[in-house]
C-alpha cells in the first residue's frame, strides 16, 4: 500500500527556517517525481516544487532561491528544507507522488502544517 | 506565466448534473488533471490525463478538454459530492505546475 507521511512543520519566526520530511512507503520515491504542494488558510492549492527521478529540481516563481527539494533514497524520503520564511508561507504543506512532470498527483500526504508569525 | 480560470463556485440540485470549467490559454493543448478536496482532507485525484478515471472513482465522473477549456462533469450529484475541485496541468514552458483556483461544489 502506497503511503505518504509529512513531519516536521510548527510555529516559526519569519526569517527563520524549517526542513519538512516526507516519508514514502510502497514505493521507490527514486524512481517518481515527487511534488510539494501548499495550501494556504481557507485558500487553494499551490504547487511549490519537483524532483525528478533523475534528480533535476523546479520551484514556483513564490519560493525560489529560499527552498530546496531534496532526497534520500537510502530513507525513501524526500526533504523541503525552508529559509528565509515569510508570513505568506504559512501553510499546510502536501507531498505528493506522480509518475512524471505532466501526470497527475495520484497520492497524496496528509499534509503538515506551517506557520510563519512572530 | 500559465493562468487556470476556475468558476468559485457551482451550484446543482440533487439528482442533476453538474459541470465545473477550467480556462487556460489553449489548455487542449495540455494534459489536465482534476482533484476533490473535502474540509479538512488531502486532494483526491478524480479525473487524470484529461478524461480517464482513477479505480475507485465512480463512473459518473468524467472529462474532457478542447480548445480554450476542459471541463469536469459531475453526473447524478449527491450530497457526497459537495467539494472544492481543482484543475492542474504542467506548464512546461517554465517547467512549473499550475492550479486552478478552485470550484465550490455546492448540492442544493
Amino acid at each position: 500500500e502506497v503511503q505518504l507521511v509529512e513531519s516536521g512543520g510548527g510555529l516559526v519566526q519569519p526569517g527563520g527556517s524549517l526542513r519538512l520530511s516526507c516519508a514514502a512507503s510502497g514505493f521507490t520515491v527514486s524512481n517518481n517525481y515527487m511534488s510539494w504542494v501548499r495550501q494556504a488558510p481557507g485558500k487553494g492549492l499551490e504547487w511549490v516544487s519537483v524532483i525528478y527521478s533523475g534528480g533535476s529540481t523546479y520551484y514556483a516563481d513564490s519560493v525560489k532561491g529560499r527552498f530546496t527539494i531534496s532526497r534520500d533514497n537510502s530513507k525513501n524520503t524526500l526533504y523541503l528544507q525552508m529559509n528565509s520564511l515569510r508570513a505568506e508561507d504559512t501553510a499546510v504543506y502536501y507531498c505528493a507522488r506522480s509518475d512524471s512532470a505532466v501526470a497527475a498527483f495520484d497520492y497524496w500526504g496528509q499534509g503538515t502544517l506551517v506557520t510563519v508569525s512572530s | 506565466s500559465y493562468l487556470l480560470t476556475q468558476p468559485p463556485s457551482v451550484s446543482v440540485a440533487p439528482g442533476k448534473t453538474a459541470r465545473i470549467t477550467c480556462g487556460g490559454n489553449n489548455i487542449g493543448s495540455k494534459s489536465v488533471h482534476w482533484y476533490q478536496q473535502k474540509p479538512g482532507q488531502a486532494p483526491v485525484l478524480v479525473i487524470y490525463y484529461d478524461s480517464d478515471r482513477p479505480s475507485g472513482i465512480p463512473e459518473r465522473f468524467s472529462g474532457s478538454n478542447s480548445g480554450n477549456t476542459a471541463t469536469l462533469t459531475i453526473s447524478r450529484v449527491h450530497a457526497g459530492d459537495e467539494a472544492v475541485y481543482y484543475c492542474q496541468v504542467w506548464d512546461s514552458s517554465s517547467d512549473q505546475g499550475v492550479f486552478g483556483g478552485g470550484t465550490k461544489l455546492t448540492v442544493l
